[in-house]
């Protein structure tokens, strides 16, 4: 079964600094993987998702993530944090030709200090 | 409008009593999902369905029931609530033909307090 794993429940950067929240994935076989934003009080958005067209996938609002399969990560990165960027991520796993509910991770709550 | 529409958005509920969340969608997508999100604890998948005749259990099914009454309405019910269900409940659509690499569309969340 797939599972995703994030490494920090909490992450505080600064405004202009970048961005990096880490996720790893483990699946038996070749997933597909999401990032999805959830801002307070509203449902989740998706940001960016890979599904093998390319390892390096942009997203919006200046995000993107590289999926690397030595690696088995999915980090999602940006260059310069916004203000706005203030809210929780979460990473995801689904896998082809399964049952392709979502797997999520615990979440990363992201803090930007002015 | 919301293309998913999750009623009520917050309810509070006393010990034993049956409570329905409904959501609906205009989305025309087959597959819909009932999560629940605790913090710290990301998102759980209670229910699933595919289509109307088919509906699948997830992850922490235990306690709830689900009702897809159309394709685009799917609600979830909890038969008599229990302080440890106060969470907050997400509604999910996708599209059949994704085959797994099509995003979730999801609502705006029903926090359910019990008490």
């Amino acid at each position: 079964a797939q599972s995703v794993t994030q490494l920090g429940s909490h992450v505080s950067v600064s405004e202009g600094a970048l961005v990096l929240l880490r996720c790893n994935y483990s699946s038996s076989v070749p997933p597909y993987l999401f990032w999805y934003v959830q801002y307070p009080n509203q449902g989740l958005q998706l940001l960016l998702k890979y599904t093998s067209a390319a390892t390096l996938v942009k997203g919006i609002n200046g995000f993107e993530a590289e999926f690397k399969k030595s690696e088995t990560s999915f980090h999602l990165t940006k260059p310069s944090a916004h203000m706005s960027d203030a809210a929780e991520y979460f990473c995801a796993v689904s896998v082809k030709g399964g049952s392709e509910k979502l797997v999520f991770g615990k979440g990363t709550k992201l803090t930007v200090n002015p | 409008d919301a293309d998913v529409t999750q009623t009520p958005r917050n309810r509070i509920t006393k010990t034993g009593k049956r409570i329905m969340l409904e959501c609906s969608q205009t989305k025309g997508h087959d597959r819909m999902y009932w999560y629940r999100q605790d913090p710290g604890l990301g998102l759980q998948l209670i229910y699933y369905s595919f289509d109307v005749k088919d509906i699948n259990k997830g992850e922490i099914s235990d306690g709830y029931s689900v009702s897809r009454q159309a394709q685009a309405k799917f609600s979830l019910s909890l038969e008599s609530a229990i302080p440890n269900q106060t969470a907050l409940y997400f509604c999910a659509t996708s599209d059949l033909r994704g085959r797994g690499n099509t995003e979730a569309f999801f609502g705006q969340g029903t926090r359910l307090t019990v008490v």
